[in-house]
């Protein structure tokens, strides 16, 4: 089956700065990749996610590239805001979805 | 709004006595999940109904068990918690498979005694 490795687990960076977490999977036949938010004591929430057909997607200070040869695939978030802190994960997908353990990203103010 | 809602939003139980949690949803999704998130991991796939399809993950113990009524329902019982059983019960759903966007609910933390 899928097995996804995230890093890093904790991230600290200071607002404004911008913060990356990678993702490799293992699985060639995964073709959906989607990043999840989770704040304190909710669900998880979609930011942004990426097909196989795609190398790179953005959205506002959001970014997600993937290198479908290398098997890995990166989130990119450019000035950062204090609300951005959560925990994130990236997930891969094909005939089930397996998430990577997750980034603890914390903003400084 | 279309949402994902889970009754109760914290449930305590004893050892070995029957729990079922529910989960229901408003946006008409084909298909609906349930995972186990503990603390501070990743959430974990128990089962997944595609449309009435049951699908039960290989490692999903035999304790867990799962209804679809209809719909918008979808509810999970676990015949007798046991200790190892405690943790957040996440419900999601998608338009349809995997390759979709997947809406979670809240969240259901389950505490056993």
């Amino acid at each position: 089956g899928e097995n996804v490795e995230q890093h890093p687990s904790t991230l600290s960076v200071q607002e404004g700065d911008s913060a990356v977490i990678k993702c490799t999977y293992s699985d060639s036949a995964s073709n959906y990749f989607p990043w999840y938010k989770q704040e304190l004591g909710k669900g998880p929430q979609l930011i942004i996610d990426i097909r196989s057909n795609v190398g790179e997607k953005k959205d506002q200070r959001i970014a997600v590239t993937l290198n479908k040869t290398a098997k890995h695939f990166s989130l990119h978030i450019t000035e950062t805001q204090p609300e951005d802190s959560a925990v994130y994960f990236c997930a891969a997908t094909f005939n089930d979805m397996r998430f990577g353990a997750g980034t603890r990203l914390t903003v400084k103010p | 709004d279309a949402m994902v809602i889970q009754n109760p939003r914290y449930q305590v139980t004893q050892f070995g006595k029957p729990v079922t949690l529910s989960c229901s949803q408003t946006l008409n999704h084909n298909v609906m999940y349930w995972y186990q998130q503990k603390s501070s991991q990743a959430p974990k796939l128990l089962f997944h109904y595609y449309d009435k399809d049951f699908n039960n993950e290989a490692d999903t113990p035999d304790n867990f068990q799962s209804r679809r009524p209809n719909t918008s329902f979808c509810f999970l019982d676990i015949r007798s918690p046991g200790l190892g059983d405690a943790a957040m019960y996440l419900c999601a759903t998608s338009r349809a498979g995997f390759t979709n966007e997947q809406f979670f609910g809240p969240g259901t933390r389950l505490t056993v005694l």
